[in-house]
């Protein structure tokens, strides 16, 4: 059981260059997540799918797109990478009904330069 | 969701009790307070939540006042392995939608040999 898996781990993208950033999880969990995390600062929530078929935006969602691909799958991409994007993201799950314990992947360490 | 307030660091001797206040003056009646951890680059871990009574759980215990506007968050004897950026979160649980957290800068607690 491998809970919330985030690929890559690292990345180096120059500017301007789009990535897409992959996250599955196999807790059969309805919702999940994207974070993006600046160094010093709290989680600030990206995007967010309530349910298979669903995306919402969340605080910070400009320069960025995702897709519910399934149930197991959700993605991030970055369309033209901007230095701000430099930072750590984290894709997190939750099962409805569950008003706890979401959660998190190990992370994906995004370097824009 | 309710604005919560946490010192910014504290120190704590190994094997003795780390105490980490939060304060959520606002807090609403359908809300519940949560506590997650960060160590660090890894993502986030959930530690325990309650809503007006005292929790406690194999991690930690999480004492509320009688009023919920304050809470405290006990790690019964601190380990080195605790060290990590304590979140507290309060929110409300809504089912239906993406319930997302909200996290703020957090605790930096330091375990000390």
């Amino acid at each position: 059981n491998a809970g919330v898996t985030q690929t890559p781990k690292f990345q180096v993208l120059k500017t301007g260059q789009s990535m897409t950033l992959q996250c599955a999880q196999d807790m059969n969990h309805n919702s999940m997540y994207w974070y993006r995390q600046d160094p010093g600062m709290g989680l600030r929530l990206i995007y967010y799918s309530a349910s298979e078929g669903t995306t919402d935006k969340g605080e910070v969602p400009n320069g960025y797109n995702v897709s519910r691909l399934n149930k197991r799958e959700f993605s991030l991409r970055l369309e033209s990478a901007a230095p701000s994007q430099t930072s750590v993201y984290f894709c997190a799950s939750r099962n409805r009904g569950q008003n706890y314990g979401y959660t998190f992947g190990s992370g994906t360490r995004l370097t824009v330069v | 969701d309710a604005k919560t307030t946490q010192p910014p660091s504290m120190d704590c001797a190994e094997g003795r009790a780390a105490n980490l206040p939060c304060n959520h003056s606002t807090i609403s009646g359908n809300e519940y307070v949560y506590w997650y951890r960060q160590i660090h680059s890894q993502g986030p871990q959930y530690i325990i939540h309650g809503l007006k009574n005292n929790e406690t759980n194999e991690m930690a215990s999480l004492i509320i006042t009688e009023d919920r506007k304050s809470s405290t968050l006990i790690l019964p004897h601190a380990t080195l392995r605790d060290t990590a950026v304590y979140y507290c979160i309060v929110r409300v649980v809504i089912e239906t939608s993406g319930s997302r957290l909200t996290f703020g800068e957090g605790t930096q607690l330091t375990v000390n040999p």
